[in-house]
């Protein structure tokens, strides 16, 4: 079954701390995506990364860091030194799996929020 | 500029006074998708559709109907709208396949 576990439901931190969130998913199948969102108070969800199973690289966009590794089926995230706009619940997402009908939907975790407190 | 729009965004409304939630995609996308967020459960497709008049169930169908006439719209439909479909409505469209989504803005949905 394709399956997506953000098992931390709320994070809090205090500004400039780094945090990071974890995702673990599960798949029978060899092509997939995965996905960040954020989504603000305000509502709506705001795309981050895509990542497709063949690339293993990690990645930094700024203050943000994604590692991902296939070997313990993980793709968690990393903010440094957080910011109070960082505030958010954040998504981890699964796509494109043949396996479990995961090839016309995103699956989705259910969100960690994180609150960066001044 | 390329973007999903969903009409109303905000809806507060009575049990059993049907309903529907306009989506519109400017970008030609083939697929289109509706999901709902609930506290707790994340975000859980409802239906979806891969072209005009091609239309399938996702996880959480039932109370919910959908059309695709024209390639751009995907409505949702409530015909008699319950206090359990209270939640937040996402429409989505992407070119194939779902992993290059585009979501709406969202559309808070409050049945009384």
């Amino acid at each position: 079954a394709q399956k997506v576990t953000q098992a931390q439901t709320e994070i809090s931190v205090v500004e400039k701390e780094d945090v990071t969130l974890d995702c673990v998913y599960e798949t029978r199948d060899t092509t997939y995506y995965l996905f960040w969102y954020k989504q603000p108070p305000s509502g709506e969800l705001v795309f981050l990364i895509r990542r497709n199973s063949f690339d293993e690289q990690n990645e930094i966009s700024g203050r943000y860091s994604w590692n991902f590794q296939k070997s313990t089926s993980s793709f968690n995230f990393t903010i440094t030194a957080s910011q109070v706009v960082d505030s958010a619940v954040y998504f981890c997402a699964l796509s494109g799996g043949v396996y479990g009908g995961a090839t016309n939907k995103l699956i989705f975790g259910t969100g960690t929020l994180l609150a960066v407190q001044p | 500029e390329a973007q999903v729009t969903q009409n109303p965004r905000y809806l507060i409304t009575v049990t059993g006074k049907k309903l529907t939630v306009t989506c519109s995609q400017n970008m030609n996308h083939e697929y289109m998708s509706w999901y709902r967020q609930d506290p707790g459960l994340g975000l859980r497709q409802i239906y979806y559709s891969m072209n005009v008049e091609v239309t399938d169930k996702g996880d959480v169908p039932e109370g919910y109907k959908v059309s695709r006439k024209e390639k751009r719209n995907f409505p949702l439909i409530l015909e008699s709208p319950s206090p359990n479909q209270t939640s937040l409505y996402f429409c989505a469209s992407s070119l194939r396949q779902p992993a290059f989504q585009y979501f709406g803005p969202g559309t808070r949905l409050t049945v009384t």
